[in-house]
């Protein structure tokens, strides 16, 4: 079965620099999450997508955005790179309304390293 | 409770033992409560959503209870084994929030 693709699966960038994280859900699917899990730390949730509009908002910086397509993809956009956005970032998606507890399936994760 | 929490942080058993994880979450605007597994290099995959109390879910050797009203979820493995061997991680659902708060998760290894 086709799950959540995440690119890339890994980048390096320098500070300031800016990165872009793209996540295509399972087929079907039309709610997105974006995680952050630190070095030794659990998954933080930074912000979620229903039907391409932002339905929950967590603790993403000023400094991200985020967007989700007519094809439902995700894209987490982060500017101004700094030391400490280094982490992996998950990309979930579900199928269900903003609001449900509709079961989250993950992807594998972007390991994203700022140098 | 304000934060999800579990316990223990790690746990070493052998090939055969029987285990038990807790999670404890904030039982006020409670939704439901997620259980994953993640193994290393791979994405968590979902084991249970539960959302009534009381409710008993299980999937082989592998169930779970949950307690909404003291805000606790245990998680039990039966006869563990080599490939049982990862961190499994709870996350509630609180409100109507999509969101999901997850814990630190507990890190299973069993040995041979």
């Amino acid at each position: 079965a086709a799950g959540v693709i995440q690119s890339p699966r890994h980048l390096i960038k320098e500070k300031r620099e800016t990165a872009t994280l793209k996540c295509y859900p399972i087929p079907r699917h039309d709610t997105v999450y974006w995680y952050q899990q630190g070095p030794g730390q659990d998954p933080q949730f930074l912000i979620s997508f229903y039907e391409k509009m932002q339905s929950d908002k967590g603790s993403i910086p000023d400094r991200f955005s985020a967007q989700q397509f007519s094809d439902y993809h995700s894209e987490l956009n982060m500017s101004s790179l700094e030391l400490g956005d280094s982490a992996l970032y998950f990309c979930a998606s579900s199928l269900g309304s903003a609001g449900g507890y509709n079961e989250q399936f993950f992807g594998p994760g972007t390991r994203l390293t700022v140098l | 409770i304000l934060n999800v929490e579990q316990s223990p942080q790690s746990l070493h058993v052998q090939e055969g033992d029987s285990t038990i994880f807790t999670c404890s979450f904030p039982s006020s605007n409670f939704y439901a409560l997620h259980w994953y597994r993640w193994e290393t290099a791979k994405s968590p995959e979902a084991l249970f959503v539960m959302t009534l109390n009381g409710d008993e879910k299980k999937k082989g050797r592998i169930s779970a209870t949950l307690n909404t009203k003291e805000g606790y979820s245990y998680l039990y493995i039966k006869g563990s084994q080599p490939e049982d061997s990862a961190t499994y991680l709870c996350a509630s659902h609180t409100g109507t929030a999509s969101k999901l708060t997850f814990g630190t998760g507990t890190r299973l290894q069993v040995t041979l």
